[in-house]
């Protein structure tokens, strides 16, 4: 059974720094890129950031260019995110997706929550 | 980057009833586009991908169509466990983007 557990959400001051993990199982971790996406307290989805499977290849929203690094160390079978400099517009829930078929994300963990205020 | 214009914003229906959501790319995206299902407080669920093919596990009350910049997902007959907002994302290029939501509630 596919299972994706994001951890490391939580409060943070503006400005402040935080890193978040996915930790995969139920699949070849190795084989698949990876995102994260996020979700603002009662808004839509954001996607964020994908890496692809040997890291060769990654790519992140405007809003978190330049202060978001996304990683993975498959050897662990676990993805990060690490966040910096964060706003209050940070806040949110952060999920972690594998990409399937057709570009899809068909697994996504529970979600962590990350709140930026003072 | 690509927007995507999810119509209607909310619908309401009664169960049993035939739901057409759609979703327009501001430019081609091919078939590189799929259909999530969210409940609150849960993950998003993968409902289609490629546009038209039904995630293994889906019920085929679920279906969609179109390519290009027209997309739509049909739910044949709505039922009780159906109510959820209903997301499109482009998987063309980068960055992805998702629609803004389509809630669907109880008449």
């Amino acid at each position: 059974e596919v299972q994706l557990v994001e951890s490391g959400g939580g409060l943070v001051k503006p400005g402040g720094s935080l890193r978040l993990s996915c930790a995969a199982s139920g699949f070849t971790f190795s084989s698949y890129s990876m995102n994260w996406v996020r979700q603002a307290p009662g808004k839509g989805l954001e996607w964020v950031s994908s890496i692809s499977s040997s890291s060769s290849y990654i790519y992140y929203a405007d809003s978190v260019k330049g202060r978001f690094t996304i990683s993975r160390d498959n050897a662990k079978n676990s993805l990060y995110l690490q966040m910096n400099s964060l706003r209050a517009e940070d806040t949110a829930v952060y999920y972690c997706a594998r990409v399937g078929t057709g570009r899809s994300l068909d697994y996504w963990g529970q979600g962590t929550l990350v709140t930026v205020s003072s | 980057d690509i927007q995507m214009t999810q119509s209607p914003s909310s619908v309401s229906a009664s169960v049993g009833d035939r739901v057409t959501i759609t979703c327009r790319a501001s430019q081609g995206i091919s078939s590189w586009l799929a259909w999530y299902q969210q409940k609150p407080g849960k993950a998003p669920k993968l409902l289609i991908y490629a546009a038209s093919s039904l995630q293994s596990g889906v019920p085929s009350r679920f279906s969609g169509s179109g390519s290009g910049t027209d997309f739509t997902l049909t739910i044949s007959s709505l039922q009780p466990e159906d109510f959820a907002t209903y997301y499109c994302q482009q998987a063309n290029s980068f960055p992805r983007t998702f629609g803004g939501g389509t809630k669907v509630e109880i008449k």
